[in-house]
């Protein structure tokens, strides 16, 4: 099973700034990768796929690279909307899928 | 875009079978062709349950499949997820996808999600 490491586990950032978050595989997974945000209560929403692909109706100030074992979702001016938990999952090795264990990208 | 809402039971006892449904609504079920489950126990990651086909090929998480059935019920626009012997470790939010639209493998629509607590 391919393990998924996302750090840190808690990023905080100021409105109108950058955010990085960064995922790693335990092996090798080509661009076969996906982002999603998660707000409370609410449904996760997939951002990212190919590792680089924004999905319908997401804005451009999410942009997604990497391939192989070290992936980044990098989030430009930042809005309120945008903080939530983040994570990744390979579906390159399968199955089954597997996620990282989240970021919490947090207002400073 | 499809809507997708999970029902479920709230609390199952120990070893008993946890089933839960999802509902697609705002389009027919056919209009997909796969359908996924995802659990997050609290405090942990994501996992993934296994996955429908229209066809009713099946794919499931090893860790979870000799206890594991998902089926489908296309007239009436839901699929449903069965586990035997449940025990504590079962407890989960369930959430129920539309799967493998943007691309093999990812997990495109979500359900909020429905809350099994698994105790006696």
């Amino acid at each position: 099973e391919v393990v998924m490491t996302q750090s840190p586990a808690t990023l905080s950032v100021s409105p109108g700034e950058r955010a990085t978050l960064s995922c790693r595989a335990s092996q090798s997974i080509s661009t076969n990768l996906a982002w999603y945000q998660q707000k409370p209560g609410q449904a996760p929403r997939l951002l990212i796929y190919g590792a680089s692909r924004r999905a319908t109706g997401i804005p451009a100030r999410f942009s997604g690279s990497g391939s192989g074992t070290e992936f980044t979702l990098t989030i430009t001016t930042l809005q309120s909307a945008d903080f939530a938990v983040y994570y990744c999952q390979q579906y390159n090795d399968w199955p089954p899928y597997t996620f990282g264990q989240g970021t919490k990208l947090d207002m400073k | 875009q499809v809507r997708l809402q999970e029902s479920g039971p709230g609390l199952v006892k120990p070893s008993e079978t946890l089933s839960v449904t999802c509902s697609v609504s705002g389009g027919s079920i056919t209009s997909g062709f796969w359908w996924s489950w995802v659990r997050q126990a609290p405090g942990r990651r994501l996992e993934w349950i296994g996955e429908i086909h229209l066809t009713g090929t099946t794919n499931y998480n090893p860790s979870l499949e000799s206890r594991l059935t998902i089926s489908l019920d296309k007239s009436r626009n839901q699929f449903s997820l069965s586990l035997v012997s449940v025990t504590a470790a079962d407890t989960a939010v369930y959430h129920c996808v539309s799967a493998r639209v943007a691309a093999a493998g990812t997990l495109d629509f979500w359900g909020r999600g429905t809350l099994v607590t698994v105790s006696s």
